[in-house]
């Protein structure tokens, strides 16, 4: 069965940089969700989309930004990095209708800020 | 607001026995999703069991168990069997319908031959 896929698996970047990571769920899901997990943290909600919209805000900062697209994938852009930045950046989907149930997560992007 | 606690930091257990982790939650909602996520030094998060706030009957998918009692609002996992790759952080989670998920601090469980 097909999976959320997330590229890039692995990142290094610089501070100030720019990262951009993308997501495609799984085909017809219709919300995704992006997950920030610092080193030996619990992942933390940034922010998420229904049908291309909005839904969501977590504690994501003014640098990062995202959308998802007319195909539902989605990407998270983050700009002027900081070394806090540096964590492992997970993807989720799931169908709206089925709302209760899982989200199914992608490998991760481990982005890695020196 | 919605809370999840997993007070144990680090459990061990030794092969073929089974394991308990413990997972509290606090939610004013009615309806509600609990989940177990297990997620290996790999870093991959991996869905194992799911319960329904309704569902009368906890939830077992193969050697993992839901202990669900909705009056003390906890949520345990129950491995049977313990498995050497087993080994790995476990995450307790909720979430009300179609939103994002709460995620507890987590549970590093050790398994010694």
């Amino acid at each position: 069965a097909a999976g959320v896929i997330q590229s890039p698996r692995h990142l290094i970047k610089e501070k100030r940089e720019t990262a951009t990571l993308k997501c495609y769920p799984i085909p017809r899901h219709d919300t995704v969700y992006w997950y920030q997990q610092g080193p030996g943290q619990d992942p933390q909600f940034l922010i998420s989309f229904y049908e291309k919209m909005q839904s969501d805000k977590g504690s994501i900062p003014d640098r990062f930004s995202a959308q998802q697209f007319s195909d539902y994938h989605s990407e998270l852009n983050m700009s002027s990095l900081e070394l806090g930045d540096s964590a492992l950046y997970f993807c989720a989907s799931s169908l709206f209708q089925r709302g209760y149930n899982e989200q199914f997560f992608g490998p991760g992007t481990r982005l890695t800020v020196l | 607001a919605q809370k999840i606690t997993q007070t144990q930091p680090g459990m061990f257990v030794q092969e073929k026995e089974a394991v308990t982790l413990d997972c509290t939650y606090d939610t004013s909602d009615q309806s509600y999703g609990l989940f177990w996520y297990k997620q290996p030094s790999s870093g991959e998060m991996i869905f194992l069991i799911y319960q329904g706030s309704y569902d009368e009957q906890n939830a077992t998918e193969g050697r993992y168990s839901l202990n669900f009692q909705k009056a003390r609002k906890s949520a345990n996992l129950v491995i049977s069997a313990s498995q050497l790759g087993d080994s790995a952080m476990y995450f307790c989670a909720m979430r009300r319908f179609a939103d994002k998920l709460i995620f507890g601090t987590g549970t590093r469980l050790q398994v010694f031959p």
